[in-house]
């Protein structure tokens, strides 16, 4: 079973530049997630959805915008990258609200420079 | 505001001995608490959590947790470690996915 796709492993970003991370779910989950992981700090939400067409803001949207067209994709845009948004960046998803795992996947580095 | 405390940065232990990771929360009320392992260059695994019902619960790969609501604690404890749990531990607190908050992490070294 492929779970939780992430596509690229790593990305190297100028100031200003845009990129789009991929996520991709085989698993028919209604719930997904963004959360950007930084060295010490633990994993923060950036977004979430509950099903296709639902988004919705976690901890640290600010800089990010996600949509969810479909149950299997979604995809999280960075439109102007800064520094700060140097981190990594892992998708999740999870059958239901909150008594299922959540399932992660492999995590994009991304660097700004 | 909810939060999560894992007070241990680095934690070393010799393989076949017993291990205790310390998890320490602030919530309103009783939260759903759990164990997610993260070994390098991977996302993280669920090991075990805790909604309701007995403290103790059991989760995979040998590992325990055991709430004590008077502690506000969630202890992550192996009998016997092996040099395949070198990996980051992280708890974390919160009454759905969406509003989970994660510990800073621990990181598990096992020696020989």
């Amino acid at each position: 079973n492929a779970g939780v796709t992430q596509t690229p492993k790593f990305r190297i970003l100028k100031i200003g530049q845009s990129m789009t991370l991929q996520c991709t779910q085989d698993m028919n989950h209604n719930y997904m997630y963004w959360y950007r992981q930084d060295p010490g700090m633990g994993l923060k939400l950036i977004y979430y959805s509950v099903g296709a067409g639902i988004t919705d803001k976690g901890e640290v949207p600010n800089g990010y915008n996600v949509s969810r067209s479909t149950t299997e994709d979604f995809p999280l845009r960075l439109e102007l990258a800064a520094p700060s948004q140097t981190s990594v960046y892992f998708c999740a998803s999870s059958q239901d609200r909150d008594a299922s795992p959540l399932h992660f996947g492999n995590g994009t580095r991304l660097t700004v420079t | 505001a909810q939060s999560v405390t894992q007070p241990d940065i680095h934690i070393t232990v010799s393989e076949g001995a017993s291990l205790e990771l310390r998890c320490n929360y602030s919530y309103g009320a009783t939260p759903y608490l759990f164990w997610y392992v993260q070994s390098p260059g991977q996302g993280l695994q669920l090991l075990l959590k805790y909604f309701s019902g007995d403290t103790l619960v059991q989760g995979i790969k040998g590992f325990e947790a055991e709430f004590k609501r008077s502690q506000s604690s969630f202890n992550l404890r192996k009998p016997s470690v092996h040099w395949s749990d070198a990996a980051e531990y992280f708890c974390a607190v919160g009454a759905g996915h969406s509003t989970l908050t994660f510990g800073k992490g621990t990181m598990l070294l096992v020696s020989p």
